[in-house]
């Protein structure tokens, strides 16, 4: 069975650090890019990070440029986001995802994880 | 980056209704354009990519048209299952951004 399973998540205070994982099962990892998505309690999604198939090409929103990295072991079938200096708007269920070429150029998310929940409060 | 807007931000429908929702791109994408379903408490699934072409498994009353900048969501007949957000996404450049989401409700 096709799946991601993300974990890592839970209760941080603001200016501290996490790093979420994603394993990958049922699938070839390292032929896929990856995404992480976010969503905040009732709001929607938001895009945060990308990183290609081999590693050497990544992503960032705005919002967390310079505070969060993307990285993957091919080897371990296994996304990563490192979380570092958290902000109370950083709160929210952090999605991984897969990218699928469905149409010769044409990209989606076609495979998500559960979800983690991130929060960050005193 | 470009902004994707939805409308509406909710609707009331019955089941068997036809429902619409639209999504305007800030600038044209093309067919870059995908439509995902989500539940509450669950993760989004993917309906509809390239504007028009069905996720397979997805049943055939979802469809969506549109290029460049407009695009439409439709389900022929709404079933219960249907009750849900759906938000369309641009693939068209990074950042890959979301519409805000609309909810369906049960009216």
């Amino acid at each position: 069975e096709v799946q991601l399973v993300e974990s890592g998540g839970g209760l941080v205070q603001p200016g501290g650090s996490l790093r979420l994982s994603c394993a990958a099962s049922g699938f070839t990892f390292s032929a896929y890019w990856m995404h992480w998505v976010r969503q905040a309690p009732g709001k929607g999604l938001v895009w945060v990070s990308r990183i290609n198939s081999d590693g050497s090409s990544t992503s960032y929103a705005d919002s967390v440029k310079g505070r969060f990295t993307i990285s993957r072991d091919n080897a371990k079938n296994t996304l990563y986001l490192q979380m570092n200096s958290l902000r109370a708007e950083d709160t929210a269920v952090y999605y991984c995802a897969r990218e699928m070429e469905l149409l010769l150029g044409y990209d989606a998310f076609d495979i998500w994880g559960q979800g983690t929940m991130v929060t960050v409060s005193s | 980056d470009i902004q994707m807007t939805q409308s509406p931000s909710s609707l009331s429908a019955s089941v068997g209704d036809r429902v619409t929702v639209t999504c305007r791109a800030s600038q044209s994408i093309s067919s870059f354009l995908n439509w995902y379903q989500q539940k509450p408490g669950k993760a989004p699934q993917l309906l509809i990519y390239a504007a028009s072409s069905l996720q397979s498994g997805v049943p055939s009353r979802f469809s969506g048209s549109g290029s460049g900048t407009d695009f439409t969501l439709t389900i022929s007949s709404l079933q219960p299952e249907d009750f849900a957000t759906y938000y369309c996404q641009q693939s068209f450049s990074t950042p890959q951004t979301f519409g805000q989401g609309t909810k369906v409700e049960i009216k």
